[in-house]
């Protein structure tokens, strides 16, 4: 079963702004990914952050992680109209074997 | 990073028939992948675990006689929608991890589409 909840399902945003979609999640995870889906296309992985770690950074990206709040935050800065995609968390937990559990995504739209 | 090669990327085909989508850990040998299915505008359903040189494991729910998983190699899973109806339409993505690895390689997913 899915237990990833993400908020908001849709964002629509102006190029050069800030996009935030959040991510909650039910159970204990080892850690937690955030995945890119372009439109009928393969996943590609953006940034892991363990359950260990608060907040992580990769280029424009930046990831927070609050286990006591099971929720977790995916910053993308300076937005650009290539950064349309849908956007899902993953986690992993103790006992998954591997396997990742989704959120619903967020779907985000960068007007140029 | 590593490369997952899934194939084909879209096919269509007639109800009744049988398709099978494969997928390649082109750079490493993955004893674990995972497939997932998704539905237009909704997130991934993970169906079932393939194992190298065993079963496949899956998840409630999932039809194990429809949906066919052979792990016969170290780099290659394939997944076979066995007589396919409409309602098997769908996006169907495959998963791979190094041994020991915490990032998961995905394919570029092949869309099904049943007539």
């Amino acid at each position: 079963s899915q237990q990833g909840e993400e908020d908001p399902q849709a964002l629509s945003i102006q190029e050069g702004e800030n996009a935030t979609m959040n991510c909650s999640y039910k159970t204990s995870i080892n850690n937690l990914q955030w995945y890119r889906q372009n439109s009928g296309r393969g996943l590609v992985h953006l940034i892991l952050i363990r359950s260990n770690e608060r907040e992580k950074h990769s280029g424009r990206l930046r990831v927070t992680l609050d286990t006591s709040k099971k929720s977790s935050s995916l910053l993308i800065t300076a937005s650009r109209a290539a950064d349309t995609a849908s956007y899902f968390c993953a986690t992993e937990g103790p006992t998954n074997a591997g396997k990742s559990t989704f959120g619903d995504g967020t779907t985000l739209t960068v007007k140029p | 990073g590593a490369v997952v090669s899934q194939h084909p990327s879209r096919v269509i085909c007639k109800s009744g028939t049988s398709v099978k989508i494969e997928c390649r850990s082109l750079d490493f040998q993955a004893t674990t992948m995972f497939w997932y299915r998704q539905f237009p505008k909704q997130s991934l359903m993970l169906m079932a675990t393939s194992n190298e040189g065993s079963k496949a494991t899956y998840e409630q729910g999932v039809e194990k006689d429809k949906f066919l998983i052979n792990h016969a190699s170290l780099t290659l899973s394939t997944l076979t929608v066995t007589s396919a109806h409409p309602e098997d339409s769908s996006f169907y993505i495959c998963s791979a991890r190094k041994p020991g690895g915490t990032e998961a390689f995905f394919g570029q997913g092949t869309r099904l589409t049943v007539v």
